[in-house]
């Protein structure tokens, strides 16, 4: 398996503009995660989905944060309109969900967001 | 709120020593605790785990410790190489609610190992 997928690896766009962000999880794995990861914050969870299904979306941090999985191989984070603090890594990662007690999240490369 | 911290941001070794990095959580109810190791320009990478049922468990030259009286977690890497220079994590599985599954983060420690 290649891992999880993320793209694009760097984003650079203005103040305003729309941004996609795209993720790949592992076949087979149940549960897709999205974070964030700034000097500043650290590594924060913006929202996770268990099939497919968003569960916990209270890291999102405004409205104009959306995320979507309209299938198991496939998930977008949505920043619209996009703001220089947005600026950050973001991380895609997924673990399988069929042992609850086994909980190693796997993660992707990161998308390097800059607004500017 | 209740978060996962860490004693020392960074910790600089020589080759070949042992490293030994530090967590704290104040999350009693957490159950599983995971550490991950990110190079830079990479994503976290899982190297080790414990259950909160364990006291010790032991990797290929990494050891976890996990000490439920103070709430801490250390990390021990043996015969610290280069290549693990790195941002070293904890995480805590929080496992209560509606967020059983989620790992929550601790701020990391950059581990520099010297020549």
């Amino acid at each position: 398996d290649a891992g999880v997928i993320q793209s694009p690896r760097h984003e650079v766009t203005e103040m305003g503009q729309e941004v996609t962000l795209r993720c790949k999880p592992i076949s087979g794995h149940d549960y897709l995660f999205w974070y964030r990861q700034t000097m500043m914050r650290g590594l924060e969870l913006l929202i996770y989905f268990n099939n497919n299904v968003p569960i916990d979306d209270s890291g999102m941090p405004e409205d104009r944060f959306s995320a979507k999985m309209p299938n198991a191989s496939f998930s977008t984070l949505k920043i619209q309109p996009s703001e220089p603090r947005d600026s950050a890594v973001y991380f895609c990662a997924s673990r399988a969900g069929t042992d609850i007690s086994y909980n190693e999240q796997f993660f992707g490369p990161g998308t390097r967001l800059t607004v500017l | 709120g209740e978060s996962v911290g860490l004693h020392l941001p960074t910790l600089s070794v020589q080759e070949g020593d042992n490293s030994i990095i530090n967590c704290a959580y104040s999350n009693s109810a957490s159950d599983y605790f995971i550490w991950y190791k990110q190079e830079s320009g990479k994503g976290p990478q899982f190297i080790i785990d414990i259950r909160s049922n364990m006291d010790k468990r032991q990797g290929q030259r990494v050891t976890v410790l996990l000490n439920k009286t103070v709430k801490h977690l250390s990390l021990q890497i043996a015969a610290t190489q280069p290549g693990d220079s790195a941002v070293y994590f904890c995480a805590e599985r929080a496992n209560y609610g509606g967020s059983q599954g989620n790992l929550i983060f601790g701020k990391g420690t950059k581990l520099s190992v010297k020549p």
